[in-house]
């Protein structure tokens, strides 16, 4: 159990449109889910933590306007770049924490590989 | 300001032979958790191991066990009867109450193995 999914697994779009990722929970409630970005070769950056029907909470450095996310249910959150650059490309990953659970632990999602163009 | 260090960026090991990865960290709290994850070429993240800082005893998965000193704040990773499969960035992460459950991570360790 503690499957995560993302769809799309890699998206290429244009300067100045906007794309959607999407993260699933699969078999398990998530009451909180997070958003990484990571660079070849480098650690994961913790962009924001969604929970389930409030706000997300960024990271110090991230334009909130730009990376809009949305944690609708708990089984879905979506992170939307919005007027993409191509200093937005980058690996995405998202993980979850499960409901009912207390060991902390984060289950991950396969990522998003973003090319903009 | 709590951190993560993994001082050795790159590592290699014989097949078949082990291998300890070092992760230090540094923590005021007293509650907290300590992670190893992985990152094969996939880049899918798999968790290796896992320690509550309250339990004594060391974790051990199969062939992973964790060298765990609360008072040095150290948590190493031994990787026993290495395999080619184990060829990953190995990642060792932090996380509290205190700071909303974040995982605070290290840098990351790239280890190589050698048939």
């Amino acid at each position: 159990g503690a499957v995560v999914s993302q769809h799309p697994s890699w998206v290429i779009c244009k300067s100045g449109t906007s794309v959607k990722i999407e993260c699933r929970s699969l078999d398990f409630q998530a009451t909180t889910m997070f958003w990484y970005r990571q660079f070849p070769k480098q650690s994961l950056m913790l962009m924001a933590t969604s929970n389930e029907g409030s706000k997300a909470t960024y990271e110090q450095g991230v334009e909130k306007d730009k990376f809009l996310i949305n944690h609708a249910s708990l089984t879905l959150s979506t992170l939307t770049v919005t007027s993409a650059h191509p200093e937005d490309s980058s690996f995405y990953i998202c993980s979850a924490r499960r409901r009912e659970r207390t060991n902390y632990e984060q289950y991950f999602g396969p990522g998003t590989r973003l090319t903009v163009t | 300001a709590q951190t993560v260090t993994q001082s050795q960026p790159e590592m290699s090991v014989q097949e078949a032979e082990t291998v300890t990865l070092s992760c230090t960290y540094d923590t005021s709290e007293s509650d907290y958790y300590l992670f190893w994850y992985k990152q094969p070429p996939s880049r899918q993240m798999i968790l290796v191991i896992r320690q509550e800082a309250y339990k004594q005893q060391n974790a051990t998965e199969n062939r992973f066990s964790v060298n765990f000193q609360k008072a040095a704040k150290s948590f190493s990773l031994k990787i026993s009867d290495s395999q080619l499969g184990d060829a990953a960035m190995y990642f060792c992460a932090f996380t509290n109450a205190g700071n909303n459950r974040k995982l605070i991570w290290g840098l990351g360790t790239s280890l190589g193995v050698n048939p």
